[in-house]
């Protein structure tokens, strides 16, 4: 069983719309969690982390992180075509801290439509 | 924010060649640098944690030398794809993270092994 998991996908959403992006994670003692975009021939770059409970928000964007259902989830409200890319979710690699090694998930491809 | 720059951002070489790319952190001193591949519509695999000063940590599977990895100094890492093969072709993405903080990527090097 991959550490991360990704299983979603590919999401397509008209512009405007909340695109729900989901993650799932073996590791209970995992600690932190990252959500990354990237573009086709880009390397990703960090949009949030979450490392507590619950809803963490940062303009459009809202990381949800449930321990105990061990699942983490990132909300785009008012999609932009701007926002189609693909999704990386991250968790450290065994267990580690956040601050250890990243294993990544197979990413969740995006597509807001006008 | 913190910058990182890879070098070059794509190569083609010959099969049997060996090809150099460097990543710097331009505007921090990062005690770690992972180096990752990424395949045609796959996700980041980790590939090597390098250390300033000590030998790189290589992930199950990956040949260390095959795959030479040198962190001479705080601001830069290089890996040295030896003797190529096409099967080598992909996306070589590097990060950089300093004590307490998370990874900064590369914006990547696109090798291409004929």
């Amino acid at each position: 069983q991959k550490e991360v998991e990704q299983n979603s996908g590919p999401l397509s959403v008209p512009e405007g719309a909340i695109a729900s992006l989901n993650c799932t994670y073996s590791d209970r003692g995992s600690q932190s969690f990252f959500w990354y975009r990237q573009y086709s021939g880009k390397s990703p770059e960090l949009i949030m982390f979450i490392y507590s409970n619950g809803d963490k928000e940062d303009g459009r964007f809202t990381a949800q992180l449930n321990k105990a259902s061990q699942y983490v989830s990132l909300l785009i409200r008012d999609s932009q075509p701007s926002d189609s890319a693909t999704y990386l979710c991250a968790g450290p690699l065994a267990g580690g801290t956040s601050y250890g090694k990243l294993t990544f998930g197979q990413g969740t491809i995006l597509t807001v439509h006008p | 924010g913190a910058v990182v720059s890879q070098h070059p951002s794509w190569v083609i070489c010959k099969s049997g060649t060996s090809v150099k790319i460097e990543c710097r952190s331009l505007d921090f001193q990062a005690t770690t640098m992972f180096w990752y591949r990424q395949f045609p519509k796959q996700s980041l695999m980790l590939m090597a944690t390098s250390n300033e000063g000590s030998k790189a940590t290589y992930e199950q599977g990956v040949e260390k030398d095959k795959f030479l990895i040198n962190h001479a100094s705080l601001t830069l890492s290089t890996l040295t794809v030896t003797s190529a093969h096409p099967e080598d072709s992909s996306f070589y993405i590097c990060s950089a993270r300093t004590s307490g903080s998370w990874e900064f990527f590369g914006p990547g090097t696109r090798l291409t092994v004929l």
